[in-house]
């Protein structure tokens, strides 16, 4: 069964760093989505992408925060300068379409900002 | 905008019991539901879906789901527990292509 992969699997990084997670969502799904989950606390929406620009985007993703998909095959997402609070684990997804056939998950970055 | 909510944060349950794991959504457009479940130090697993057609939804591992259109309800049930069935699960909303939006999750606990 098609997977979407993510890479890092642990990132630990430092206050006010450049962190990117990386994410190759299956190859014919077209609308790709960052989350992520706090430790303990629920799985929240951080923004939708499709046809290469941004669909919808919550609150916590500000500026710090930043999406590309830059070859067609990879997803990012950019942390311009970690915070403490940004330690979670960030969940990529994706979808075919408009939700018909459910959103593939993969299995997460768990990112710690020391 | 779409909520979802579990009322109840934990479910302990025996070996082998019958559970039901409660959630409820409001929208004002139709929706598609979903649960998830989270193994310890796991992704999301899909574990059933509602897009249309039969309100009773069968999904993997013995679990079904029931979407009551008029209790706006999607309750998770499964007949017979197994200790392997220890997880976090999650209840999920959508209107398409947007965003899902989860529930709070409610942590099932099976003992022997």
């Amino acid at each position: 069964e098609p997977e979407v992969t993510q890479t890092p699997s642990h990132q630990v990084t430092q206050m006010g760093q450049e962190v990117i997670l990386r994410c190759v969502p299956i190859s014919n799904h077209l609308y790709f989505y960052w989350y992520r989950q706090i430790l303990g606390q629920k799985v929240e929406f951080l923004v939708s992408f499709y046809n290469n620009e941004i669909s919808e985007k919550s609150e916590i993703f500000d500026d710090q925060f930043s999406v590309e998909r830059p070859d067609g095959s990879n997803f990012t997402l950019k942390i311009r300068s970690t915070k403490l609070e940004d330690s979670a684990m960030y969940f990529c997804a994706s979808t075919r379409d408009t939700g018909s056939y459910g959103y593939t998950f993969g299995s997460g970055t768990r990112l710690t900002v020391v | 905008a779409q909520s979802v909510t579990q009322l109840d944060s934990q479910v302990p349950v025996f070996e082998e019991a019958p559970v039901e794991l409660r959630c409820n959504y409001s929208s004002s457009v139709s929706v598609y539901l979903f649960w998830y479940v989270q193994y310890p130090n796991q992704g999301l697993q899909l574990l059933l879906k509602y897009l249309s057609g039969s309100t009773l939804v069968k999904g993997i591992n013995g679990f079904e789901a029931e979407f009551n259109k008029s209790q706006t309800s999607f309750h998770l049930r499964k007949p017979s527990v197994h200790i392997s069935d220890t997880a976090e699960y999650f209840c999920a909303v959508s209107t398409g292509f947007q965003k899902l939006v989860f529930g709070t999750g409610t942590r099932l606990l099976v003992s022997p």
